[in-house]
């Protein structure tokens, strides 16, 4: 069964803390996108991959960080520098030199940070 | 620079009440507009890609339209199961823009 995984699906950190969302993929797809969504507005890119070993930064990518050592995954660390962290991400991929650009979701991580 | 801007923000319908929902935009070099819906606390699931003025796309009782301007999606005879937030987006050259989206609520 083909599809993306976010884990966890719930999150609860102290502020100050580094905290790592997981996201993984076995659809087979090169580009690979993280995204925040908070209340009211639209979903903001924070950082994207086309590549293995190459990512660039999306609208929002300060006090992010990630890194994309396999097709398959494609993690986000939220660092303490992010001063507002409390949201809901959603990780999303998509093929890439088809023409075609519709990116599909996973399920989603809520982070709380107190 | 680009943006999207979706339309109401929230609508409610009784179960059989036909509907459309907005979503204007501006963009250089559209590569294709996008519906997604959303349930509350998961992943926008996609529904549709339209690519030039003129397409229109259906799947069940959702109908997805689009203009050199804007795109619609008419939801025909709604039953509350269609209950969920709709999302737009647009893809020019370069990124993905999203709307905040159309809570749509059916009432039975």
């Amino acid at each position: 069964d083909g599809g993306i995984t976010q884990s966890p699906k719930y999150l609860f950190r102290k502020e100050g803390q580094n905290v790592t969302l997981s996201c993984e993929q076995n659809l087979n797809h090169d580009a690979m996108y993280w995204y925040r969504q908070d209340p009211g507005q639209g979903l903001r890119l924070i950082y994207y991959s086309q590549i293995v070993n190459d990512f660039q930064k999306g609208d929002i990518a300060e006090g992010y960080s990630v890194s994309r050592e396999k097709k398959e995954s494609f993690p986000l660390t939220v660092t303490s520098a992010q001063k507002n962290p409390t949201a809901f991400y959603l990780c999303a991929s998509r093929i890439s030199g088809t023409g075609t650009f519709e990116q599909y979701f996973g399920p989603g991580t809520r982070l709380t940070v107190t | 620079e680009d943006q999207v801007t979706q339309s109401p923000e929230a609508l409610r319908l009784q179960e059989g009440e036909s509907s459309s929902l907005n979503c204007s935009y501006t963009v250089s070099g559209l590569r294709g507009l996008f519906w997604y819906r959303q349930d509350p606390g998961k992943g926008p699931e996609f529904l549709f890609t339209l690519y030039s003025a003129g397409e229109e796309k259906e799947k069940e009782r959702l109908k997805a339209t689009l203009t050199k301007k804007e795109s619609f999606l008419h939801i025909t005879a709604p039953k509350p199961e269609d209950s969920a937030t709709y999302l737009c987006a647009v893809q020019d050259n370069n990124d993905m823009r999203f709307g905040a989206g159309t809570r749509l609520t059916v009432k039975p």
